[in-house]
């Protein structure tokens, strides 16, 4: 079946420091790929997505690039702030008719001033 | 409300005891969907709805859990006989269409913890 496996955290960076969260992917077909964010005492939501290779999705400067080749679709930010702390989801919905999603463990990033 | 809500937002119970989960969710939106999260752990879906018919259930853990939808509105996520295996975090989310690229909004959660 469908899994995503993203790098356990909790992740420690300082301010302005560069951030890369690994998330990689099992799926047949063509699934669309996600990341999700959830900040302290917030509900899950959609930071950014990308629906086909190569495809990149973009949000609030963080990128990720869909590599069907390697199976990947790793989170990046070149600069980040003690706002972004939170917790990072990655996740996939199947290419079937509707959009069940699966969902990696989460991995906590803290950023300290 | 502008968002997609759900209650209690926590709960506490007795090992045996039912328990009904319940989510509000945004207005006008078809595909509902419940999650579970225990700790340390991704989230694991557990049904979708397509209006008030459920065309996947293969998420749901065992008999005793349940979920009804009322129209294009609330669900109810009845968990029966609870064991502490159930507790977790369960996440409610909805969609304006059930296929794939549609946004899913999460509501904030309900902490279940069974004693």
């Amino acid at each position: 079946g469908d899994s995503v496996t993203q790098m356990e955290g909790p992740v420690t960076l300082s301010e302005e420091a560069f951030l890369t969260i690994n998330c990689t992917y099992t799926a047949t077909g063509y699934p669309s790929l996600f990341w999700y964010v959830q900040y302290p005492g917030e509900g899950l939501q959609l930071l950014l997505k990308a629906t086909k290779a190569d495809d990149k999705g973009s949000n609030k400067g963080f990128e990720a690039t869909y590599r069907k080749e390697t199976t990947s679709f790793h989170l990046e930010k070149g600069s980040v702030q003690v706002s972004d702390s939170a917790v990072y989801f990655c996740a996939l919905s199947s290419s079937g008719g509707y959009q069940k999603v699966t969902f990696g463990i989460g991995t906590k990033l803290q950023v300290i001033p | 409300g502008a968002g997609v809500s759900q209650s209690p937002s926590n709960k506490v119970t007795e090992k045996g005891k039912d328990v009904e989960l319940r989510c509000d969710p945004i207005s006008g939106h078809t595909a509902l969907y419940w999650y579970r999260q225990r700790l340390g752990q991704g989230l694991e879906f557990l049904i979708y709805f397509q209006g008030n018919s459920a065309p996947d259930k293969s998420g749901l853990p065992s008999d005793r859990f349940s979920a009804e939808r009322t129209g294009e509105s609330v669900s109810t996520l009845t968990i029966q006989r609870t064991q502490q295996e159930d507790s977790a975090v369960y996440l409610c989310a909805s969609s304006g269409r059930g296929r794939v690229g549609y946004e899913q909004y999460f509501g904030p959660g309900t902490r279940l913890t069974v004693t």
